[in-house]
């Protein structure tokens, strides 16, 4: 199993554009969750699917943020327009049923210019 | 919603010493606790985990420990070494199967 997968490893971009991170999901796993990692604020979850269906998007910063699960096996997280501010390194993990299995992928470090 | 507290924020110890990370939670109801040690530029791994029916975890030189009157649970790394340096998070699984993450502590092993 390849594990939790993410693309970009790396972004960097111009303020205003917009910003549009990948995860695939371990096969099986029915969860998927997105965290915001920066130094001032730690680990922050963005949102939580559940089935592909969002379950808590509260920690979404604002309406800048959007993610969608279309199917199992893929989700995104889209930042438009972006600022300098969400610079940090985005993880996504998943797991079975919450907590069996919880893993996370590698990373995207974004940098917003 | 479960609230998760970590400290220290961080620690250096010398090599062959033990360290202690603490945390604390807010809900009772939270059953599931592990632990992730996260290197640098690198994702989070788990490393130890507890469930709410156990007192006590060990796994060689890493053992967990949880106090589910006082609602709080302890990382202890024995005969430290210089590769155990790293950020150290905690959580705590809620009944909405969320996880809520401690602020991490930054360990440091001085050889």
């Amino acid at each position: 199993d390849a594990g939790v997968i993410q693309s970009p490893r790396h972004e960097v971009t111009e303020m205003g554009q917009e910003v549009t991170l990948r995860c695939k999901p371990i096969s099986g796993h029915n969860s998927l969750f997105w965290y915001r990692q920066t130094m001032m604020r730690g680990l922050e979850l963005l949102i939580y699917f559940n089935n592909n269906v969002p379950i808590d998007d509260s920690g979404m910063p604002e309406d800048r943020f959007s993610a969608k699960m279309p199917n199992a096996s893929f989700s995104t997280l889209k930042i438009q327009p972006s600022e300098p501010r969400d610079s940090a390194v985005y993880f996504c993990a998943s797991s079975f049923e919450g907590n069996y299995g919880y893993t996370f992928g590698s990373g995207t470090r974004l940098t917003v210019v | 919603g479960e609230n998760v507290e970590q400290h220290p924020s961080t620690l250096s110890v010398q090599e062959g010493d033990s360290a202690v990370i603490k945390c604390t939670y807010s809900d009772s109801a939270s059953n599931y606790f592990p632990w992730y040690k996260q290197e640098l530029g690198k994702r989070p791994q788990l490393i130890i985990d507890i469930r709410s029916n156990v007192g006590e975890k060990k796994d060689q030189r890493i053992a967990v420990t949880l106090n589910k009157t006082a609602k709080h649970f302890s990382l202890h790394i024995t005969e430290t070494q210089p590769e155990d340096s790293a950020v150290y998070f905690c959580a705590a699984l809620d009944t909405g199967n969320q996880f809520y993450f401690g602020t991490g502590t930054s360990l440091t092993v001085i050889p």
